[in-house]
């Protein structure tokens, strides 16, 4: 089986930067893939990391370290727009995604 | 161009009821799946098809779960003798293929079993 755990809440005010871990313990790994969900709509692709190290992709940074089952999420100069729920998912066979429960993320002004 | 798209974005039927969902994915993609997205939870996968056939249903929770994709588009998730427990967003993702890293989710139908 697989099991994902991220902090359920992360609070930050604009301009910021705000870090969002997960790790996870699974039979089964070829990536970690970062997702965002606003309140009622479709979860959207952020980014994915396949070998170890820092991917950067404009003010969202996703890193992973395979030997340590662990990977987070950077995301900087925050916006009132980033407030949204943030999910990490292991990649497994036929990409299929486990992903964990989200972290939602709220930036004040 | 367009995204994925689900029909209806609501459904509530009545326990015992059968319920069909729909799913268009993004033209061209091959690779599409269904998960299921409770209250405060992440998306949990259900099915995945490649083309035409269903290559790992080992997510689908019973027997009363069934999914189609008869000509490789357009795909049909079917839920028999619905229970109170099945009421969830049911999403719907495409993706172009196995060499993708990026799975386009559609908004979901809301389904509610009263």
């Amino acid at each position: 089986g697989q099991s994902l755990e991220q902090p359920s809440e992360v609070t930050a005010v604009e301009g910021a930067i705000v870090q969002i871990n997960c790790t996870y313990q699974t039979s089964g790994f070829y990536g970690l893939s970062w997702y965002q969900q606003h309140d009622g709509g479709a979860p959207t692709f952020l980014s994915y990391n396949a070998l170890d190290g820092l991917e950067e992709t404009g003010r969202f940074s996703s890193f992973l370290s395979r030997s340590d089952s662990y990977g987070y999420l950077l995301l900087q100069e925050l916006q009132m727009k980033d407030s949204a729920s943030y999910f990490c998912a292991v990649r497994g066979g036929y990409s299929t995604l486990t992903f964990g429960k989200g972290t939602m993320l709220l930036v004040s002004p | 161009g367009a995204g994925v798209s689900q029909t209806p974005s609501n459904k509530v039927t009545e326990k015992g009821k059968y319920v069909e969902l729909r799913c268009d994915p993004i033209s061209g993609h091959t690779a599409l799946y269904w998960y299921r997205q409770s209250l405060g939870q992440g998306p949990e996968f259900l099915i995945y098809f490649q083309g035409t056939g269903a290559a790992d249903d080992s997510g689908l929770p019973n027997d009363r779960f069934f999914a189609v994709r008869p000509e490789g588009s357009v795909s049909t998730l079917k839920i028999q003798r619905t229970e109170r427990g099945d009421s969830a967003v049911y999403l719907c993702a495409s993706m172009l293929g196995q060499g993708s890293n990026e799975q386009f989710f559609g908004p979901g139908t809301r389904l509610t079993v009263l």
